[in-house]
């Protein structure tokens, strides 16, 4: 079963580190761009970053840019964000999701998402 | 950024009945090689988003056929034939075209 498992969110305070991971299993993850997707009750749902399959083409939103760092680990089928210098609109659920057939079809599948809340 | 605006926020419908949302982009998103990159997600309660539909109109696997996308340039549409009880959540457009890749607001669907 093609799945992704995300862990590392937490309760950190303005200015605070976190790092994500996110763990992929049936698939052949090394073949496929790799995204962190974030949701909010207010702002919905906002794309924050993408690595390509072999991690040498990368993007990230201007809101996190400078700030949060996306990188993988192929031999561990894993993807992961360093988040610094983290603001309290940071705060969202962050979900690992895989680039379809090209990511201009989208994310499929999504994990369930790990919380980050950033707050004193 | 291309910005994605969904309609409406909320639609109650009666099981069984139809429903249309509709998404609207600030730009095109035809893309230069010729495809256009709008796609709809499903997401229900206290569950992750799904794909449902790609590149406006082509159906994911498993979805059932009640659900078809349609549209041109700025202007698409997902309609639900036959609503079913299972169909509630939140149905989300989402922009493959230009990056930084963009989604609609949401619209909730649920049962009256």
């Amino acid at each position: 079963e093609v799945q992704l498992v995300e862990s590392g969110g937490g309760l950190v305070k303005p200015g605070g580190s976190l790092r994500l991971s996110c763990a992929a299993f049936g698939f052949n993850f090394n073949a496929y761009t790799m995204n962190w997707v974030r949701q909010t009750p207010g702002k919905g749902l906002e794309w924050v970053s993408s690595a390509s399959s072999s991690g040498s083409q990368i993007n990230y939103a201007d809101s996190v840019k400078g700030r949060f760092t996306i990188s993988r680990d192929n031999a561990k089928n894993s993807l992961y964000l360093q988040m610094n210098s983290l603001r309290v609109e940071d705060t969202a659920l962050y979900y690992c999701a895989r680039c379809v057939s090209g990511c201009g079809t989208g994310f499929d599948p999504w994990g369930q998402g790990t919380q980050v809340t950033v707050s004193s | 950024d291309i910005v994605m605006t969904q309609s409406p926020l909320s639609l109650p419908v009666t099981l069984g009945q139809p429903a249309s949302i509709s998404c609207r982009s600030s730009q095109s998103l035809v893309y230069s090689d010729g495809n256009t990159y709008l796609n709809w997600f499903h997401q229900r309660p206290g569950q992750s988003p799904r794909r449902l539909i790609y590149k406006v109109s082509n159906r994911d696997s498993g979805v059932p056929d009640r659900f078809s996308g349609s549209g041109s340039g700025t202007d698409f549409t997902l309609k639900i034939s036959r609503v079913e009880a299972e169909d509630v959540g939140v149905y989300y457009c989402m922009q493959g075209t230009q990056w930084p890749l963009t989604f609609g607001g949401g619209t909730k669907v649920e049962i009256k």
